[in-house]
Order: structure tokens, then sequence, then C-alpha cells
């Protein structure tokens, strides 16, 4: 079946570092990707999404390219800083609906200032 | 504009006893979600509502579990005599109505543990 698989955590970087998150999947035809946001006390929140192959997805400095060559979706953001310390989620959609996602377990980040 | 509201944040149930989770869904949003997060794992699908309809279920649990958004108040998620296993963080989500692939706006959840 589908699957998404995310790099455990928690990953730790100084601030100003250079964060890659991995994410991988499983999938048969052409998901949409997304990674979803969670701060400390808080809900997730979408924070970028591609839906089509080499598309790229960017938010507040964070940045996805969806592969399909590859099948990877990695989250990358040039400098981080320590707000940006939360849970990342990769998900995927491999259907006409925006509820059906199918999730990697999450990846708590750390930035230490 | 307040955001999805679940309560209690922490809930902590003996086995066999009911557990009961709150979602308020953000100001004009009429859909609701329902998603578990065991440990280590990805969120799962549970249960899609509309005011006093449950329009996808298939990934509710059979038994034991049931899921509720009436016509006024919160959405309410069940569990029935609770077991060691129902431990985990508990999701709800809401979009408004009549907008395709809307993006989903997710509460804090609800960590349960079962003692």
């Amino acid at each position: 079946g589908n699957s998404v698989t995310q790099m455990e955590g928690p990953v730790t970087l100084s601030e100003e570092a250079f964060l890659t998150i991995n994410c991988t999947y499983t999938a048969t035809g052409y998901p949409s990707l997304f990674w979803y946001v969670q701060y400390p006390g808080e809900g997730l929140q979408l924070l970028l999404k591609a839906t089509k192959a080499d598309d790229k997805g960017s938010n507040k400095g964070f940045e996805a390219t969806y592969r399909k060559e590859t099948t990877s979706f990695h989250l990358e953001k040039g400098s981080v800083q320590v707000s940006d310390s939360a849970v990342y989620f990769c998900a995927l959609s491999d259907s006409d609906s925006n509820y059906q996602l199918i999730w990697g377990a999450g990846t708590k980040l750390i930035i230490k200032p | 504009n307040a955001g999805v509201m679940q309560n209690p944040r922490h809930l902590v149930r003996r086995r066999g006893q009911e557990a009961r989770l709150r979602c308020s869904p953000m100001k004009g949003h009429s859909h609701v979600y329902w998603y578990r997060q065991l440990p280590e794992e990805g969120l799962k699908f549970m249960v899609y509502l509309q005011k006093e309809n449950i329009i996808d279920e298939s990934g509710m649990p059979k038994e034991r579990f049931s899921a509720e958004f009436p016509k006024e108040g919160p959405s309410i998620l069940r569990i029935q005599q609770v077991v060691r296993g129902d431990s985990a963080a508990y999701f709800c989500a809401s979009s408004p109505q009549g907008v395709e692939n809307s993006p989903l706006h997710f509460g804090n959840g609800t960590r349960l543990t079962v003692t």
C-alpha cells in the first residue's frame, strides 16, 4: 500500500544552519505531497505542498521539490531560526479528497541559539 | 478568529472507562475530521463528519468508537470501554463547506492515556 517514510528525530541544529528533513514515499499514480508543521502547543498547519512531479512548494523560507524519479519530497531551509523548532510531518494524498492523507511519523526539529 | 479548539488537552482513563473528546471547528467551518496518532506513527484518518451526518467512517474501528457532530455544539469522539491500545493523540481538523481540497485546520490534539 501507499506509505510515507520520514527521517527519525529529533534533529538538533544550531541557528543559521542548513536544514534537510528527508521524506520518501511509495504510491501508485501521481499523489500530491504535503509538509505540515506543528509548533509547540499548537495544531498542525499546512506548510507547503506540491501536486505534480518537479513542482517546488515553498513557504516561510522552506522548500521541497516533488521528485518522482527518487520518490522523495525532502524539506529544506537555508538558515534555520530558533522559531522553526517544531514537529514536521510529510504526507501524501492519493485521491481527490483533501482529508484521506497518508502521514509520516513526524520529525521533531530542535534549533539551539 | 479562534482556531480549532479541542478539549481536554490531556485525558487519563482507566481501562473499561469511557473517553469523550471534544472538537469545536473554526468559525464558519462545517466539516470536521478526526485522526489518531499512535506513538511513533503518523496520523491515521478515522472519520469525516458534517453537521448531523457521518460522511466517511472508513477509518473508524468497528467497535467501541463513535463520533457525532450535532446541529448545535462541538463534535464528540466517544470511546467506550477503553483499552491500553487506545492511548494515542487524537487530532481534529475542520474545513469550510463547499471548498474542494481546501487545506485542513487542525486543533492541538487530545492526548489520551489509558492506565
